[in-house]
């Protein structure tokens, strides 16, 4: 199975919250990161979250870590259109003596009137 | 703005062309790194250099052939691709494998079609 899973889809309506879900595999990491990427472009980091951490919030961005659980979540208070875009979950294992990132598919979140 | 340029934007070529992309970033990362990402796969991760050192390769086929001049520079050299090669071929850069906090700064991407 994949080392990072999210589910591919998320339709809100505007206003409403937004909350996309992700589980990871490797305990071993420290960070763990939020990526956006609109159409047409590359990947733009959005927030992250430090392990020995259960929340972070940033401004509409709401980050919960359950480490345990190996979870990880987004929310998104009042989802705009422009919030529209594919959202990466990402980890960064430690192997081989190096940090590489390891993300999600993606989750496609589509916000309508 | 990310700091990591990729040129061209997008590209089209035939199957025997041989061609380059090419990724700059101004961050003064040491990292660098090619992903693919095709429509309904995940992010696949090609090539990872470190200080100019090729330190990953996963199992990518031999017509994609990296090479990093500098630490600021990252060349995709492309050759008698195949139609299923044609997707978004990504840049990133971060400050270092050996950190924890090793976030990637993207670039726009090269939108690569094969015919």
């Amino acid at each position: 199975g994949e080392d990072v899973e999210q589910s591919l889809f998320l339709s809100v309506r505007e206003g409403d919250s937004s909350v996309i879900n992700c589980t990871y595999t490797d305990s071993s990491s420290t960070y763990l990161y939020w990526y956006k990427q609109e159409p047409g472009a590359g990947l733009q980091l959005l927030t992250y979250i430090f392990s020995n951490m259960d929340m972070k919030q940033d401004q509409r961005l709401t980050v919960l870590l359950n480490k345990k659980d190996k979870h990880l979540s987004l929310r998104i208070a009042d989802t705009q259109t422009g919030d529209s875009a594919i959202y990466f979950c990402a980890e960064i294992p430690f192997s081989g003596g190096s940090y590489i990132p390891t993300f999600g598919r993606g989750t496609s979140l589509i916000v309508h009137p | 703005e990310t700091g990591v340029t990729q040129t061209p934007r997008h590209l089209v070529m035939g199957m025997t062309n041989k061609k380059s992309l090419k990724c700059e970033q101004h961050l003064g990362h040491n990292a660098m790194y090619w992903y693919k990402q095709s429509a309904k796969k995940p992010l696949e991760l090609m090539f990872v250099y470190s200080l100019e050192e090729r330190v990953e390769n996963n199992s990518v086929p031999s017509r994609f052939s990296p090479e990093c001049p500098n630490s600021s520079h990252l060349f995709l050299h492309l050759h008698t691709l195949q139609p299923e090669d044609s997707a978004l071929y990504l840049c990133a850069s971060s400050r270092d494998l050996g950190e924890a906090g090793n976030e990637q700064y993207f670039g726009p991407g090269t939108r690569l079609t094969v015919t």
